[in-house]
Formats: structure tokens, C-alpha cells, sequence
């Protein structure tokens, strides 16, 4: 157990419809980072947040959007949903930018 | 943006010695970091190089030349569970990390 939380594991979805993906940090990491990994593919960032604050953004879609809460957990929303948004989801989190991060077990996501 | 080139495919034998070449660009550069990553697991930290040289860890050792835009990792002594993606993630004084695509290792008996 990494410490980082991730729910569901598996989702599995029709295309057009929203879902939203749940993160848990580990206890003390302030910063918490979406990436998205398709099959073969490597690992694309999406957003960042640090103590409830954006602080980057990657190619994120419009249909997209995320949050940290103030409690630290994050969610990322995904809606409009397509075939190819089917994907493995990591959260990460970390103490401080510029450190390594320690990343969820992931959720699969599968649009069918 | 930043440009991130590591090997696609890499093969070696158990008990011998592994390297795997990253070679980057980007500017505000902080830090370059090595992960390994299982299939259809999550990626787990290996090292991270800040400075340029050698950081030695057990079996495996990772180098930064930051005037050249290059790292390395080094594995020793190969297992058979050390068959995985090796991801190379350049972090950036924006504080996010990019990833490179991965070097999937295959080690053979």
C-alpha cells in the first residue's frame, strides 16, 4: 500500500456519460497530480493541484476538469465520455513539487 | 515544452548488467527522476538526480549530466523481476514532472 488511495479500481462506462474518479494522498503530501495512461502509451499529465490550488496544467481535455478539496483528497470528473478516453488514471501525490511522487494503484476506465 | 527520448524495447540477460539512456530538453529544469512500473501496475520511484554524477541505490545507479540533457540508469546483477518499464520523468521548476514514453526491459534466463 503506497499510501495514495484511488476509487474505483474499475470503472466501466457508456460512451456520453460522466464519470468521477476519487484520490486519496498520503497523509502530509499537499500536492496531488492526474495523469492518463492508454494502452502502450506512456504516462500524460493532465492537472496539478497543491493545497486545494491548480498549479499546472497538461493536455487536458475540455471535457476534463479536476479538484482538490480541502480536506486534500481530488477528484477528476471526466464527462462526455468516448471511446477513447478508455485508460488507466494515476494519482499522484507528493510533500512539495519538485520531489518524487508516490502513485496510486489506478483506475481502469473502459468506454464501451 | 519539454522533449523526453528513452529506448523503446530493451532485452538482457539475467545476472548481467543493464543500461537505459534518457536524453531530454526543457528549460527550468530541477530534477530528473527514474520509476519503474510493472504492467498494469503503478509507477514506483527509483531514484532522482538533482545534481550531475552517480547516485548508487543496491543494484541500481542512476546518472545525471545536466550540461548534456542526459541520464542513465544503471541495473546490476538482473533479475528476472526487474522485467518492467522504466520510465525517465524530467520535474521542472513549475513543479510537474513529465514523463518520457518507457523502456520496456525484458530479461531473459
Amino acid at each position: 500500500d503506497s499510501g495514495v488511495t484511488q476509487t474505483p479500481k474499475h470503472l466501466i462506462t457508456a460512451t456520453g456519460q460522466r464519470v468521477t474518479l476519487r484520490c486519496s494522498p498520503r497523509s502530509g503530501d499537499l500536492s496531488v497530480y492526474w495523469y492518463q495512461q492508454s494502452l502502450d502509451q506512456g504516462l500524460q499529465f493532465l492537472i496539478q493541484y497543491y493545497n486545494g490550488e491548480e498549479r499546472a496544467k497538461g493536455n487536458i481535455l475540455e471535457r476534463f476538469s479536476a479538484q482538490q478539496f480541502p480536506d486534500l483528497h481530488s477528484e477528476l470528473n471526466l464527462s462526455s465520455l468516448e471511446l477513447g478516453d478508455s485508460a488507466l488514471y494515476f494519482c499522484a501525490s507528493s510533500v512539495a513539487t519538485g520531489v518524487g511522487y508516490t502513485f496510486g494503484s489506478g483506475t481502469r476506465l473502459t468506454v464501451v | 515544452g519539454q522533449n523526453i527520448d528513452q529506448p523503446t524495447e530493451m532485452t538482457a540477460t539475467e545476472g548481467a548488467i543493464v543500461q537505459i539512456n534518457c536524453t531530454y530538453q526543457t528549460s527550468g529544469f530541477n530534477g530528473l527522476f527514474w520509476y519503474q512500473q510493472h504492467a498494469g501496475e503503478a509507477p514506483t520511484f527509483l531514484s532522482y538526480n538533482v545534481l550531475d554524477g552517480l547516485e548508487e541505490k543496491g543494484r541500481f545507479s542512476s546518472f545525471l549530466s545536466r550540461s548534456k540533457g542526459y541520464s542513465y540508469l544503471l541495473l546490476k546483477e538482473l533479475q528476472m523481476k526487474d522485467s518492467a518499464s522504466y520510465l525517465c520523468a524530467v520535474s521542472t521548476n513549475a513543479g510537474k514532472s513529465t514523463f518520457g514514453d518507457g523502456t520496456t526491459l525484458t530479461v531473459k534466463p
